[in-house]
């Protein structure tokens, strides 16, 4: 079985400051590990993915984040926050392969608040 | 490609009456999940299924709830009787058997039961 844990679940930063969410991650073999973000009222839309590629992963919007096997977490950082970046962000992890990458057990979700 | 398509959007209904949740997945895709947010419980898979086939509906949960995939464009998840403690937005997501693929995820469904 898998698990996420998403500390903090509300962060607040200022325009232009550096952005880091936490997720820890717990699985019985290696994961894949993903982070979704959600507008209001919106699905989830990839942010960026890791599956035993690059430990350190860029996705969209200026966002990446490490795989560290030896502490389980897959953080999320931007060096510098946007207005738009404000919403809900997603940490989620499969142990699935092939057919079922989408079998996801997702955190608790942090809602990340800009600043002007 | 128009993504997972989802309906309706809303949905109120009144307690003991049926609901119908509909997706429509990516084309060429042939996994399918329905998920379940909340603010208690966060987000939750409830099935999925490959090929039309239900593989793991572990998370249902109950016998109120059930869903299908009668051809690879379409599921649906029927909730009947309804009651207030469904009320929920309900997410579909498919991916394709390409490796190293990612889940995208539908618009939701805001279901409200009064």
């Amino acid at each position: 079985a898998q698990s996420v844990t998403q500390l903090g679940s509300h962060v607040s930063v200022s325009e232009g400051a550096l952005v880091l969410l936490r997720c820890n991650y717990s699985s019985s073999v290696p994961p894949y590990l993903f982070w979704y973000v959600q507008y209001p009222n919106q699905g989830l839309q990839l942010l960026l993915k890791y599956t035993s590629a690059a430990t350190l992963v860029k996705g969209i919007n200026g966002f990446e984040a490490e795989f560290k096997k030896s502490e389980t977490s897959f953080h999320l950082t931007k060096p510098s926050a946007h207005m738009s970046d404000a919403a809900e962000y997603f940490c989620a992890v499969s142990d699935q392969r092939g057919t079922s990458y989408g079998k996801l057990t997702f955190g608790q979700g942090t809602i990340l608040t800009v600043h002007p | 490609d128009a993504g997972v398509i989802q309906s309706p959007r809303h949905e109120v209904t009144e307690m003991g009456q049926e609901v119908t949740l509909r997706c429509k997945p990516i084309s060429g895709h042939n996994s399918l999940f329905w998920y379940r947010q909340t603010m208690m419980r966060g987000l939750e898979l409830l099935i999925y299924f490959n090929n039309n086939v239900p593989i793991d509906d572990s998370g249902m949960p109950e016998d109120r709830f059930s869903a299908k995939m009668p051809n690879a464009s379409f599921s649906t998840l029927k909730i009947q009787p309804s009651e207030p403690r469904d009320s929920a937005v309900y997410f579909c997501a498919s991916n394709g058997v390409v490796q190293d693929t990612e889940a995208f995820f539908g618009q939701g469904t805001r279901l409200t039961v009064v």
